[in-house]
């Protein structure tokens, strides 16, 4: 079946603007994380949905970074008023049931942020 | 804290040898163990899970262990090809993953 997809794949913006990622996760998977992965790092923990709710959203780093999944499937990570430093591979991550850290986590080949 | 930490960093093997990675971590209290595969600008790909309540798994080439008590596991290669070049990465889970910088591994033919 189908993986997890990501768009953009690449995404090249300004300084200052607004700037919205979307994940589709793997069908029937009601667990879904968002991780950023800077340059020479592993992937960083940003926020957790189980079904529509964000069940933990500590590693969003500031206020400029908000995620939503309002059907409980497709979910959309949104970043305002954009900063060099976020320039970044977003990786988003499915995983079946409702203990989602107890499931494998399977994950989408990322969309590459570059704000100049 | 939960901190993971990769040794070593880098890597560089001929064709047909067997090696070992290795993945330490702090806090014990972990639901499960994940190795996971990025080749250079893609995502991750899932190699092995170990639940909390295993010691090993294994796959093809590959066999992970895992020891809950000493905060250690180590991912195993045999006979390792060029193929296999790629950044190995360690995550342990807790609400979410927690991941290691990684090991990048080069085989040489």
């Amino acid at each position: 079946g189908a993986g997890v997809s990501q768009t953009p794949s690449n995404k090249v913006t300004e300084k200052g603007k607004y700037v919205e990622l979307r994940c589709d996760p793997i069908s029937g998977h009601t667990a879904l994380y968002w991780y950023r992965q800077s340059l020479g790092q592993g992937p960083e923990f940003l926020i957790y949905f189980q079904g529509t709710g964000a069940a933990d959203d500590s590693g969003l780093p500031n206020d400029r970074f908000f995620a939503v999944r309002p059907e409980g499937s497709v979910s959309t990570l949104k970043i305002q008023r954009t900063e060099r430093g976020d320039s970044a591979v977003y990786l988003c991550a499915s995983s079946p049931g409702t203990s989602g850290a107890y499931n494998e986590q399977f994950f989408g080949p990322g969309t590459r942020l570059t704000v100049l | 804290k939960q901190e993971v930490t990769q040794i070593p960093a880098a890597l560089s093997v001929p064709e047909g040898e067997n090696l070992v990675l290795n993945c330490s971590f702090t806090d014990s209290a972990i639901y499960n163990l994940q190795w996971f595969r990025q080749d250079p600008g893609k995502g991750l790909t899932s190699l092995l899970l170990i639940q909390s309540s295993q010691r090993e798994q294994t796959s093809g080439r590959l066999n992970a262990s895992l020891d809950k008590s000493s905060g250690r596991s180590t991912l195993y290669i045999a006979a390792s090809q060029p193929g296999d070049s790629a950044t190995y990465l360690c995550a342990v889970a807790g609400t979410a993953l927690i991941f290691g910088k990684g090991t990048t591994l080069s085989v040489s033919s």
